[in-house]
């Protein structure tokens, strides 16, 4: 049992490079989540999807694109990296019906310059 | 708007002390309360968590203490040991799957 998946581990882009963090996880969970870890910020969820085909903005989406074709995968989309975006991302799942609580895979490490 | 307020930023802790770690929320729609711990290079992993109709949650030497009316809940770690050393997250959500916010964490040193 893989839990959640991410990929990479470690990227350098240059700004206005566009790419795509992969995030799957195999525990057939219907609730997925983006979060960015920052220094002192703690982590600050990006998107956030309840099943297949639903999304929803959280607290700090501007600049990020996300879509769930289906319930393993959970893309998030980088349109146009910027330096502010030099971050930690990390993606977790969770079950509606228990056990609870966010299973966080172990984050992409994103360097903007 | 910060919607959870964690403290301290930081703390050090001898071995087998108490450590205890605060934090406050805004939004009265919550209504499910956990704790994450984080280990450097490792994704943060669900340690315990509370819901408001209970006061108190023990598991181990982890404990969670809920003050409903003043909107706080504390995180105590009984007979610390230098293996707890790490970062923890209080979180908040208005189902135990909904979105869930995050403190600004706190990091533990416990030192032998």
């Amino acid at each position: 049992n893989a839990g959640v998946t991410q990929t990479p581990k470690f990227q350098v882009l240059k700004t206005g490079q566009s790419m795509t963090l992969q995030c799957a996880q195999d525990m057939n969970h219907e609730y997925m989540s983006w979060y960015r870890q920052d220094p002192g910020m703690g982590l600050r969820l990006i998107h956030y999807s309840v099943g297949a085909g639903i999304t929803d903005q959280g607290e700090v989406p501007n600049g990020y694109n996300v879509s769930r074709s289906t319930t393993e995968d959970f893309p998030l989309r980088l349109l146009s990296a910027a330096p502010s975006q030099t971050s930690v991302y990390f993606c977790a799942s969770s079950s509606s019906t228990g056990p609870y609580g966010y299973t966080f895979g172990s984050g992409t490490r994103l360097t903007v310059v | 708007q910060q919607q959870v307020k964690q403290s301290p930023q930081s703390l050090i802790v001898q071995k087998g002390g108490i450590s205890i770690i605060n934090c406050a929320y805004e939004n009265t729609a919550f209504d499910y309360f956990p704790w994450y711990q984080q280990f450097p290079g490792k994704g943060p992993a669900l340690l315990i968590a509370i819901r408001p109709d209970v006061s108190e949650k023990k598991e181990g030497r982890f404990t969670i203490s809920f003050n409903k009316s003043a909107k706080q809940f504390s995180l105590h770690i009984m007979d610390s040991q230098p293996g707890d050393s790490a970062t923890y997250f209080c979180a908040a959500s208005i189902d135990n799957t909904d979105k869930l916010i995050f403190g600004t964490g706190t990091r533990l040193q416990v030192f032998p």
